[in-house]
């Protein structure tokens, strides 16, 4: 199966500005997605990036807020922007594959605190 | 709509107890149904799935069966290890599509 490199791994931010998650794959994939896992709270799709085309964000997801790049096949950033507190989670990618269709692999992750 | 619904933890267990996780869904449709598990500071991996109703899955001793009538996934273990510490998530997806609906994670500890 795929494996994903996320970076940072973890970060303490300040309120009101903007952070960059990159998400490396060691193989060619269509799709990457972008989950959020707030504490104590199920995992939420937040987009999907296709190479080549904008990426399609969930319901209570907008691009000002999230925006999305998809420069090739093996790579992907999410930018969270203008945090505020209640952007401190674990922001995860994941791709399609491994152990058959339909199964997601993830990145380890990205836990991000706002003061 | 689509969910799951998972216990609550942490759970915490002697080692070789016997563990139960308990999952259930809410579907339209019929989704395959997952378990994804979360080794602390790693990415969560598939652990097991089933496709259809009466499925099995298994992995490392885990194992847990589709049961449509009670629309339930109980992921158990006969004797979990120290090793088995981790988050475990219940999920479901359907074949069209790329939708995941992950439970809220069920932390399990395993104590010497």
């Amino acid at each position: 199966s795929a494996v994903i490199s996320q970076k940072p791994s973890r970060d303490i931010c300040q309120r009101g500005t903007s952070l960059t998650i990159q998400c490396q794959v060691d193989s060619q994939v269509t799709m990457m997605f972008w989950y959020r896992q707030q504490p104590g709270q199920s995992l939420t799709l937040i987009a999907t990036a296709n190479q080549g085309s904008e990426a399609t964000y969930e319901s209570g997801f907008v691009i000002d807020k999230f925006p999305i790049s998809r420069p090739n096949l093996t790579f992907s950033t999410l930018t969270v922007s203008n945090m505020s507190p209640e952007d401190s989670s674990i922001y995860l990618c994941s791709v399609e594959g491994g152990n058959g269709a339909n199964v997601l692999t993830f990145g380890a992750g990205s836990r991000l605190t706002v003061l | 709509g689509n969910s799951v619904t998972q216990m609550e933890g942490p759970v915490t267990l002697s080692e070789e107890a016997f563990l139960t996780i308990n999952c259930t869904y809410t579907a339209t449709g019929y989704p395959s149904l997952f378990w994804y598990v979360q080794y602390p500071g790693e990415g969560l991996q598939l652990l097991l799935k089933a496709t259809k109703a009466d499925d099995k899955g298994s992995n490392k001793g885990f194992e847990a069966t589709y049961r449509k009538e009670t629309t339930s996934f109980h992921l158990e273990k006969g004797s979990v290890q120290v090793s088995d510490s981790a988050v475990y998530f219940c999920a479901l997806s359907f074949n069209t599509g790329n939708q995941f609906y992950f439970g809220t994670g069920t932390s399990l500890t395993v104590i010497p």
